[in-house]
């Protein structure tokens, strides 16, 4: 099973590109979510959306976008990229109610992203 | 506001030693779930174990098991028989309902030979 698959594994981007973070999850979960994670900050939640066809901010929204067009995908859209943009970002997923929940956050392997 | 406290930035351990890796929490709400994860030089991130605000017993999975206390609003991850292999950043994470995830700055966790 794959269960996350996050893409691409790295990039390096120049300012003021735009660039798409794809996650794709094949577990049929209800909730996703972007984090970025940086040294001694821990995880911080960029996006997320309980269900297909919703999104919401979490910590750190400014400067990217998501969209849930169905339930499996969740892509992450930096518009006009900035250095401070620099981190490795995770999507994961969760059971929701209904879907035997234990509230677990599964994780993608991670995307380290560098904006020169 | 939750937050979740990792005061710990790093930790040694000898092999085959306990080690106890401490979280604190902060939440208003009654009922929340307490989640540990590790993250290996790898990168990726593993669910250890997890603690509901309302279990009774501290939970246990295999060598890792987590030390409740409620009443101090501590959730600490207890290690035993340490192996090279734990070496690894350990976050502490809760969620309560209808909230989102908060994590910790996590504990560098260093297992010596």
């Amino acid at each position: 099973t794959a269960g996350i698959t996050q893409a691409p594994t790295s990039q390096i981007l120049a300012a003021g590109r735009s660039m798409t973070l794809r996650c794709t999850q094949d577990m049929r979960h209800n909730a996703m979510y972007w984090y970025r994670q940086d040294l001694g900050l821990g995880l911080r939640l960029i996006h997320y959306s309980n269900t297909a066809g919703t999104t919401g901010k979490g910590e750190v929204p400014d400067g990217y976008s998501v969209s849930r067009a169905n339930t499996d995908d969740f892509p992450l859209t930096l518009a006009s990229a900035v250095p401070s943009q620099t981190s490795v970002y995770f999507c994961a997923s969760m059971k929701v109610a209904g879907q035997g929940a234990t509230g677990e956050l599964f994780f993608g392997e991670g995307s380290r992203l560098t904006v020169l | 506001a939750q937050k979740i406290t990792q005061t710990q930035p790093g930790m040694f351990v000898q092999e085959k030693e306990a080690v106890t890796l401490d979280c604190t929490y902060d939440t208003s709400d009654p009922s929340y779930g307490l989640f540990w994860y590790k993250q290996p030089s790898s990168g990726e991130m593993i669910f250890l174990i997890y603690q509901g605000s309302y279990d009774q017993q501290n939970a246990t999975e295999g060598r890792y098991s987590l030390n409740f206390q409620k009443a101090r609003k501590s959730a600490n991850l207890v290690i035993s028989a340490s192996q090279l292999g734990d070496s690894a950043m350990y976050f502490c994470a809760m969620k309560s309902y209808g909230q989102n995830f908060v994590f910790g700055p996590g504990t560098r966790l260093s297992v010596l030979p």
